[in-house]
């Protein structure tokens, strides 16, 4: 079993609708962290939550956590065709030191 | 706003050839990383530097590769004899050190990587 699985793999919809992406981890956390990657380039963060919060908005980003389902969800509100990108959660756990460990990621494409 | 600088950007290398990879970290943080993404595959963790010394590394980062920060603002990654699998973009990050319920919690900041092909 592996920390940090999105779901779904990829996801295809037409710009200005909402996209919703799920992470699912198994060990418990400090927090959970999602990035960006576009093609051929860096991760970006995006936000974190800590592991006591359930919910956090960002502009057009809503993250929500149940740490009791182990999971989390990241919703990208009136998608633009800029937010086309590969999705990543990436969590740290709490005995560990700083890594993170990050999932498969979800191809995300808006289609103009 | 500050950002991590990594370069090259691309470094081609003859198998068997040591490597090394740069990165100057934000400047008033405090930890350091390493990852590396094989093509299509996730992102690994291979090491985290703080007070001048390795604090975790993972089972991926062997004695082939090693770490250093030579002055105050560079951070190194060093593959010493090069293996075709070494082939992978590298990526460069960097964090603040806070402490939140005994843990730590604070985001990585990263760099846009190095390509490393190895032929």
């Amino acid at each position: 079993s592996q920390q940090g699985e999105e779901d779904p793999q990829a996801l295809s919809i037409q710009e200005g609708e909402n996209a919703t992406m799920n992470c699912s981890y198994k060990t418990s956390i400090n927090n959970l962290q999602w990035y960006r990657q576009n093609s051929g380039r860096g991760l970006v963060h995006l936000i974190l939550i800590r592991s006591n919060e359930r919910e956090k908005h960002s502009g057009r980003l809503r993250v929500t956590l149940d740490t009791s389902k182990k999971s989390s969800s990241l919703l990208i509100t009136a998608s633009r065709a800029a937010d086309t990108a590969s999705y990543f959660c990436a969590t740290d756990i709490i005995q560990g030191a700083q890594k993170l460990v990050f999932g498969q990621g979800t191809r995300l494409t808006i289609n103009p | 706003e500050p950002e991590v600088t990594q370069t090259p950007s691309h470094q081609v290398t003859q198998m068997g050839q040591e490597v090394i990879l740069r990165c100057v970290p934000i400047s008033n943080h405090l930890y350091f990383y390493w990852y590396r993404q094989i093509l299509g595959q996730k992102v690994e963790f291979l090491v985290s530097f703080y007070n001048n010394e390795i604090s975790e590394k993972s089972e991926i980062f062997d004695d082939q590769f090693s770490v250093e920060r030579p002055d105050g603002s560079n951070f190194t990654l060093k593959i010493r004899s090069t293996k075709l699998e070494d082939s992978a973009m590298y990526f460069c990050a960097s964090s603040e050190a806070k402490q939140w319920a005994g843990g730590l919690s604070q985001p990585q900041h990263f760099g846009d990587g190095t390509r490393l092909s190895i032929l």
